[in-house]
């Protein structure tokens, strides 16, 4: 079965560049999560977007900003990069019921972000 | 404000023997899931089990069931004939059905041993 695919899976960056980490949903999926995992700590929601508009907000930073096309993908774009923007990033889909419940998120195999 | 709680931050067994991994969460919800996930030593995350709070039954995948208490907000999971691969991070989460956020545990660091 498809699963979702995340790219770059290892990214290099130096403070204060830029940064754009893009996630390809499972097909049909029509909800997009981003979550951001330091070293040994638990994931922190960040986004979601349910049919290309944002639907919920966690703790992103300004400094980050994200959006859904019209083929259901997603790219989450970080600015001023910092060091502590060191840490894997997932992205999650998953498919919304007619009724309106969440459903299982799916993960993708997340983008390692090292800024030097 | 839900919460979920995992306190055996690290435990080991031998091959082929049965573990329990434990969480309880905090909610006054009444329609939600709860999950396990799995994080092996490549960070995929990956879906062990699910569980819906309106089952009773609870939940099986092969070797991995789950004990779910709702009214005492429990939520273990118990792996059976361990094996070298299941050696991960073990998260436990919650969903409600009308907040399509995942609260996570701290996680379980399960080890394997030959």
């Amino acid at each position: 079965a498809a699963g979702v695919i995340q790219s770059p899976r290892h990214l290099i960056k130096e403070k204060r560049e830029t940064a754009t980490l893009k996630c390809y949903p499972i097909p049909r999926h029509d909800t997009v999560y981003w979550y951001q995992q330091g070293p040994g700590q638990d994931p922190q929601f960040l986004i979601s977007f349910y049919e290309k508009m944002q639907s919920d907000k966690g703790s992103i930073p300004d400094r980050f900003s994200a959006q859904q096309f019209s083929d259901y993908h997603s790219e989450l774009n970080m600015s001023s990069l910092e060091l502590g923007d060191s840490a894997l990033y997932f992205c999650a889909s998953s498919f919304r019921t007619s009724g309106g419940a969440a459903d299982t998120q799916y993960f993708g195999p997340g983008t390692r972000l090292t800024v030097l | 404000a839900q919460t979920v709680t995992q306190s055996q931050p690290e435990m080991s067994v031998q091959e082929a023997e049965t573990v329990t991994l434990s969480c309880t969460y905090d909610t006054s919800e009444n329609n939600y899931y709860l999950f396990w996930y799995k994080q092996p030593p490549s960070r995929q995350m990956i879906l062990v089990i699910r569980q819906e709070a309106y089952k009773q039954q609870n939940a099986t995948e092969n070797r991995f069931s789950v004990n779910f208490q709702k009214a005492a907000k429990s939520f273990s999971l118990k792996i059976s004939d361990s094996q070298l691969g299941d050696t991960a991070m073990y998260f436990c989460a919650f969903m409600m059905f009308s907040n399509y956020q995942l609260i996570w545990g701290a996680g379980t660091k399960l080890i394997i041993k030959p």
